[in-house]
């Protein structure tokens, strides 16, 4: 499967603890994006990398939220001290980035439930 | 920022019927606009879009049109199925070289289609 992959899929933690997802882009893809989901709303922007340059963030990703993306392969989305509002799916997506076009290609996400 | 309202937020049509759902976008820069549909549970998927520089693209059962005008765009789906049931997606961004193309999401319509 040449998509975008993200693991894991689903995650159940405490309160307070630290959790981390993984995402890897499809292999031509130079940009890529986290968003959050959840329930009856569509997906909200994050934060975006060119290669390994972070070059957006929203202000929905608090200070408890870091992405990296150290050598503009796969991508990592940690969420420290997490809270019930984290409660979300959140989906990786890759693009190109080319000239010729921009379209965002999404994963299947990863679920995390904060109990 | 931009802003993208979707309307309706829920649709219900019988088979073989014709559905169109609608979106309104805020910044007149964006110039691409995606269409994405969601199962249950499942990542996006992208099943049509449209740049600035047309006014209509046509996909088989699915058609999309652009009033750049008015900034709204449209999806039409012409013989409507039950496996078209899914909740759908309308998106915005400013996709044009070296821009982020981040994609700004309506709230969803949740089609139901009717045997």
């Amino acid at each position: 499967d040449t998509g975008v992959s993200q693991n894991p899929r689903h995650k159940i933690t405490k309160r307070g603890q630290n959790v981390t997802f993984r995402c890897d882009p499809i292999s031509e893809h130079n940009r890529l994006y986290w968003y959050r989901q959840t329930l009856g709303q569509g997906p909200e922007f994050l934060t975006y990398f060119q290669n390994e340059a972070q070059l957006e963030k929203s202000r929905l990703l608090s200070d408890r939220f870091s992405a990296e993306r150290p050598k503009g392969s796969f991508s990592t989305l940690e969420i420290q001290r997490t809270e019930q509002g984290d409660s979300a799916m959140y989906l990786c997506a890759s693009s190109t980035g080319t000239l010729s076009g921009n379209t965002i290609y999404f994963g299947e996400g990863s679920w995390l439930t904060v109990v | 920022g931009e802003n993208v309202e979707q309307h309706p937020s829920t649709l219900s049509v019988q088979e073989g019927d014709s559905a169109v759902i609608k979106c309104t976008y805020s910044d007149s820069a964006s110039n691409y606009f995606p269409w994405y549909k969601q199962e249950l549970g499942k990542r996006p998927q992208l099943i049509i879009d449209i740049r600035s520089n047309v006014g209509e693209k046509k996909d088989q059962r699915i058609a999309v049109t652009l009033n750049k005008t008015a900034k709204h765009f449209s999806l039409h789906i012409t013989e409507t199925q039950p496996e078209d049931s899914a909740v759908y997606f309308c998106a915005a961004s400013k996709d044009y070289g070296g821009s982020q193309g981040n994609l700004i999401f309506g709230k969803g319509t949740k089609l139901s289609v009717k045997p």
